[in-house]
């Protein structure tokens, strides 16, 4: 059981936009911790993709977006391409885990 | 241009060790947090433990007391000893650079190593 809830999976048409919510508590995404979103092609490493400030790695499009509120945040998708088909991760910090990194249990986008 | 390479994965029994490594280049692992995260097949990912700039170390519930995280200076490296590993312990293990301490993101992970706990 995963302390950030990712829902298993979404899906989308390309072209279209998608969004992938991740929802956390008052000890972690609640308590004002920052929220950053990793993409996994199958078969690889997870790759950074977003940190919580929508600081984007060099080669990451600005299709890629993230929020957050209260205690929840999301990744949004625009223009989805079929090479956005991936397994999409949220991360933060929770305050009653000393030095702890959290992670969503992931979730894995279809692109129709 | 940094990178992290990971060595020292492979089939074990359970109740053995294994110590893993992961060799950085374009930074310097004892300026940064680093972190061990590991994903069981077919599964998400899971924090393992973490290394502070300064030394300090945590570690998950689940591995505290069995692993130790430590690095090596002159060699650049950071390592996970593994000790009284058990079939749950099977997954790839990545070591992965954390920016902008315990609440930042990991900017950079290595390919990953998979360690296999089986008789």
């Amino acid at each position: 059981q995963s302390v950030l809830t990712q829902p298993p999976s979404v899906s989308g048409a390309a072209g279209q936009r998608v969004t992938i919510s991740c929802t956390g508590s008052s000890s972690n995404i609640g308590a004002g911790y920052d929220v950053h979103w990793y993409q996994q092609l199958p078969g690889t490493a997870p790759k950074f993709l977003i940190s919580g400030n929508n600081n984007r790695p060099s080669g990451v499009p600005d299709r890629f977006s993230g929020s957050k509120s209260g205690t929840s945040a999301s990744l949004a998708i625009t223009g989805l391409q079929a090479d956005d088909e991936a397994d999409y991760y949220c991360q933060s910090y929770d305050s009653r885990l000393s030095g702890s990194g959290v992670f969503g249990g992931g979730t894995k986008l279809t692109v129709l | 241009e940094v990178e992290l390479v990971e060595s020292g994965g492979g089939l074990i029994q359970p109740g053995g060790s294994l110590r893993l490594s992961c060799a950085a280049s374009g930074f310097t692992v004892s300026n940064n947090y680093m972190s061990w995260v590991r994903q069981a097949p077919g599964k998400g990912l899971e924090w393992v433990s973490v290394i502070h700039s300064g030394g300090n170390t945590y570690y998950a519930d689940s591995v505290k007391g069995r692993f130790t995280i430590s690095r090596d200076i002159s060699r650049n490296t950071l390592f996970l000893q593994m000790n009284s590993l058990r079939a749950e312990d099977t997954a790839i293990y990545y070591c992965a650079r954390i920016i902008g301490y315990s609440s930042g993101w990991y900017d950079y992970w290595g390919q990953g190593t998979l360690v296999t706990v089986s008789s």
